[in-house]
């Protein structure tokens, strides 16, 4: 059964730092593409950041680029998403996601997602 | 970035209507265009891949369409447990972005 655990969820005060977790089970983790989505109180969801499955290409939204760093490490079937300097606005449920095989690019498995709460 | 424009952002149905939803690139994205549906509380699970790909196990009351910048997902008689928040994705390039959604009320 593929699995998703997500972790390091908490409350940091603006310019603060956070590291999230996304820990994979079920599926051999070093062969897909992961991201991370998130989704702010009653908002919409909005991609992040996303690795390549040898993580070296990276991918970030606008938003949080140079701020955010993705990362993964294949010997612990585990994504991790930096994130500094942060804002009121990255206040969100973060889920980490993971990209179908097949050329669809779909996120076809989710995490539970956890919250970030920016706040002084 | 590619940008998804989806209406309605809501629209109130009843048991046995049919519905669908719009979702409009700022560009061409050919097919790579992904639903989604989200209830409170709980993550977005996959519909619909390449715009017409039914994924397992969801009933086949789901369909979609479109290729270029014009897609819909359309629900043909809806149901109690369709009543949730509806997003477009597309996977042309990255960022993989969203459409704002569209919610499902009873009306």
């Amino acid at each position: 059964e593929v699995q998703l655990v997500e972790s390091g969820e908490g409350l940091v005060q603006p310019g603060g730092s956070l590291r999230l977790s996304c820990a994979a089970s079920g599926f051999t983790f070093r062969t897909y593409e992961m991201h991370w989505v998130r989704q702010a109180p009653g908002k919409g969801l909005e991609y992040v950041s996303g690795t390549s499955s040898n993580g070296r290409i990276t991918y970030y939204a606008d938003s949080v680029k140079g701020r955010f760093t993705v990362s993964r490490d294949n010997s612990k079937n585990t994504l991790y998403l930096q994130m500094d300097s942060l804002r009121p606005d990255d206040m969100a449920v973060y889920y980490c996601s993971r990209e179908s095989i097949g050329g669809t690019g779909a996120f076809d498995y989710w995490g539970q997602g956890m919250l970030v709460t920016v706040s002084s | 970035d590619i940008r998804m424009t989806q209406s309605p952002s809501s629209l109130s149905a009843s048991v046995g209507d049919r519905v669908t939803i719009i979702c409009r690139a700022s560009r061409g994205i050919s097919a790579y265009v992904n639903w989604y549906q989200q209830k409170p509380g709980k993550p977005p699970k996959l519909l619909m891949s390449a715009a017409s790909r039914l994924q397992s196990g969801v009933p086949s009351r789901f369909s979609g369409s479109g290729v270029g910048t014009d897609f819909t997902l359309t629900i043909s008689t809806l149901q109690p447990d369709d009543f949730a928040t509806y997003y477009c994705q597309q996977s042309y390039t990255t960022p993989r972005t969203f459409g704002g959604g569209t919610k499902i009320e009873i009306k």
